[in-house]
């Protein structure tokens, strides 16, 4: 069964500062990975997901998250962060096979300093 | 704009009354999902629908009911809440089916309170 694992609960960055949000996933078999934003009393948004092809991947707000097979990870970054930033992030990854569930990571809230 | 839509975003109930939450989505999606959020939590799977094929997680206590009366709404029934019922109730969507890379859209969730 495929698990994800986000190092950190909480993040704090000053306002321009890099972003890194740490993801690491175990999966039997190769598997599809995704970040989602959740800003407070709202749902989930995806930020960027990792399916096949180039494992650099660029999503919406100028995130974007490398997959290492090698390292099991799936990162995320920013390299300046602003305040409209601060919210709640998860990784999530489903297996390509099958029909299993997506499974979330705990997340990590990111606050951003001024 | 198209949008997966949840009614009431803030729902008190009393322990022990049955309460509905409610989705509705205008993205003609044949699939829906059901998510419980505890606070500070990851959310968590209760049950999705493939058009009108409900799929039960093992885990998703015998309270929760669901219903999808057609491709545009489903309704999310607990039939006796207890305290530890409480938390954010999110529904999500995707189309083509169950293929893994279908990008899930969530609505902004309803938030139980139960006194």
């Amino acid at each position: 069964a495929q698990s994800v694992t986000q190092l950190g609960s909480h993040v704090s960055v000053s306002e321009g500062a890099l972003v890194l949000l740490r993801c690491n996933y175990s999966s039997s078999v190769p598997p599809y990975l995704f970040w989602y934003v959740q800003y407070p009393n709202q749902g989930l948004q995806l930020l960027l997901k990792y399916t096949t092809g180039a494992t650099l991947v660029k999503g919406i707000n100028g995130f974007e998250a490398e997959f290492k097979k090698s390292e099991t990870s799936f990162h995320l970054t920013k390299p300046s962060a602003h305040m409209s930033d601060a919210a709640e992030y998860f990784c999530a990854v489903i297996q390509n096979s099958g029909n299993t569930p997506l499974v979330f990571g705990k997340g990590t809230r990111l606050s951003v300093i001024a | 704009d198209a949008m997966v839509i949840q009614n009431p975003r803030y729902q008190v109930t009393q322990f022990g009354k049955p309460v509905t939450l409610s989705c509705s989505q205008t993205l003609n999606h044949n699939v829906m999902y059901w998510y419980q959020q505890k606070s500070s939590q990851a959310p968590k799977l209760l049950f999705h629908y493939y058009d009108k094929d409900f799929n039960n997680e093992a885990d998703t206590p015998d309270n929760f009911q669901s219903r999808r009366p057609n491709t545009s709404f489903c309704f999310l029934d607990i039939r006796s809440p207890g305290l530890g019922d409480a938390a954010m109730y999110l529904c999500a969507t995707s189309s083509g089916g169950l293929h893994p890379t279908d990008t899930q859209y969530f609505g902004p969730g309803t938030r139980l309170t139960v006194l």
